[in-house]
């Protein structure tokens, strides 16, 4: 099966833009999909497909995908936007398989 | 606005069943735009999805826990269910129901919206 790999975390400025990576083969033939977890709460869509967003979610929050590399930008990070961010992907088998990647903790310094 | 909602025993016996509900609210469940999926995350780890299931009954589980895991579907209650067996420690984790969206061609796939989740404990 599939593995999509991110780095555990990462620190930014407020105001700042930070770019969070996702790796893995299923991401050269499928798109990715991110969630932001806060404490306590259920994950949040924030971007799909090619550079998607939800209804609610700020512009800040952009997606991009370049061969088996997807990532998340945040352009003016808030501190609000601290939180977790998992990738999510088809797996690369075919079938209707997924897998989340590994989790990115995001700190608004 | 739909929404989505587990339920279920929050601590299990070791070598029991887990079965967790979760009840579809505000849409319908037999729309033939989505699958509907359930994911665990143990205490401070990550995300890892369980398995998915279409209304008509078509499921799909992670390769590592298929041998343990049952989804199911009810239409008639707007409901979707997960047993998981012969369940050990290594099973508590919070577990999540969520609605699966897909684009024409399945490249391209999101979780959204998600259950609050609850959390399952495993112990004697």
């Amino acid at each position: 099966s599939s593995e999509l790999t991110q780095d555990p975390a990462v620190s930014v400025a407020l105001g700042q833009t930070v770019r969070i990576t996702c790796q893995g083969d299923s991401l050269r033939s499928y798109y990715a999909s991110w969630y932001q977890q806060k404490p306590g709460q259920a994950p949040v869509l924030v971007i799909y497909g090619k550079n998607n967003r939800p209804s609610g979610i700020p512009d800040r929050f952009s997606g991009s995908s370049s061969g088996n590399t997807a990532s998340l930008t945040i352009t003016g990070a808030q501190a609000e936007d601290e939180a977790d961010y998992y990738c999510n992907s088809r797996d690369s088998s075919g079938n209707h398989l997924y897998v989340f990647g590994t989790g990115t903790k995001v700190t608004v310094l | 606005q739909l929404q989505l909602q587990e339920s279920g025993p929050g601590l299990v016996k070791p070598s029991e069943t887990l079965s967790l509900t979760c009840t579809v609210s505000g849409g319908s469940i037999s729309s033939s735009s989505y699958y509907w999926g359930w994911i665990r995350q143990p205490p401070g780890k990550g995300l890892e999805w369980i398995g998915s299931i279409y209304y008509s009954g078509s499921t799909y589980y992670n390769p590592s826990l298929k041998s343990r895991v049952t989804i199911s579907v009810d239409t008639s209650k707007n409901q979707f269910s997960l047993k998981l067996s012969s369940v050990t420690a290594a099973d508590t984790a919070v577990y999540y129901c969520a609605r699966l969206g897909n684009n024409w061609n399945y490249d391209d796939n999101w979780f959204d919206p998600w259950g609050q989740g609850t959390l399952v404990t495993v112990s004697s």
